[in-house]
């Protein structure tokens, strides 16, 4: 079983619309859960960390559920500058090491 | 604002051939990291350094090496490229200061290997 898991889409959806992305762990030991974004090309930068409790930034919203080993990414809104591969990031704690997940391709059309 | 340099956004070389690629920080971060992304398969962890001079296997080790002799250099090292080394290699560096650790990428290198 892969440590990080995603749904690879990908998720074609109108602007304007809402979508949300999962992403599961296998280690129950993870620390700390991070959403990042890499365009097409690009590097991968933060988007934004996942805090137990839930966060928000502007239209963006991130769950964790620790119990079910998951955490999840809410986009609000879709703009058309939203399309990009959303990655999830998993830290064991381990030296600081980050597990990636594969990534989810987002795509917003007119 | 923290500044990941890689030395090359693309490079070719030949089958056998020894390749160095060349990262460096700006911010006097304790960790680095190599990643190579394939597609499928996401950006999976080659070698991981969190001190001078001190390294740590990630999950995809052979067929490379690293070295960590400055705090702000970390070197990647295909000791006799491969064709299944053709791949976009990627450095990241981060701190474990503040909340979690956040890693900051830099550009990427695509290394084709003929």
């Amino acid at each position: 079983r892969k440590e990080v898991e995603q749904d690879p889409g990908p998720f074609n959806v109108p602007e304007g619309a809402t979508v949300a992305f999962n992403c599961t762990y296998s280690n129950s030991a993870s620390q700390s859960f991070f959403w990042y974004r890499q365009d097409c090309r690009k590097e991968p930068k933060l988007l934004m960390s996942v805090y137990s409790s839930g966060n928000e930034d502007g239209r963006f919203t991130a769950q964790l559920n620790r119990a079910s080993q998951y955490i999840s990414l809410l986009i609000r809104d879709s703009k058309l500058s939203d399309s990009a591969t959303y990655l999830c990031v998993v830290n064991t704690g381990t030296a600081s090491k980050l597990t990636f997940g594969t990534g989810t391709r987002l795509q917003v059309t007119l | 604002d923290v500044k990941v340099t890689q030395s090359s956004r693309y490079l070719v070389k030949r089958t056998g051939e020894k390749v160095f690629l060349e990262c460096v920080q700006d911010m006097d971060h304790e960790n680095m990291f190599w990643y190579r992304q394939d597609p499928g398969l996401g950006l999976r962890l080659i070698y991981f350094s969190y001190d001078v001079k001190m390294k740590e296997k990630g999950d995809i080790p052979e067929g490379y090496s690293v070295s960590r002799e400055k705090k702000e250099r970390f070197s990647l090292i295909l000791e006799s490229a491969s064709t299944n080394q053709t791949s976009m290699y990627l450095c990241a560096s981060s701190n474990d200061r503040g909340r979690g650790v956040r890693a900051f990428f830099g550009q990427g290198t695509r290394l084709t290997v003929v």
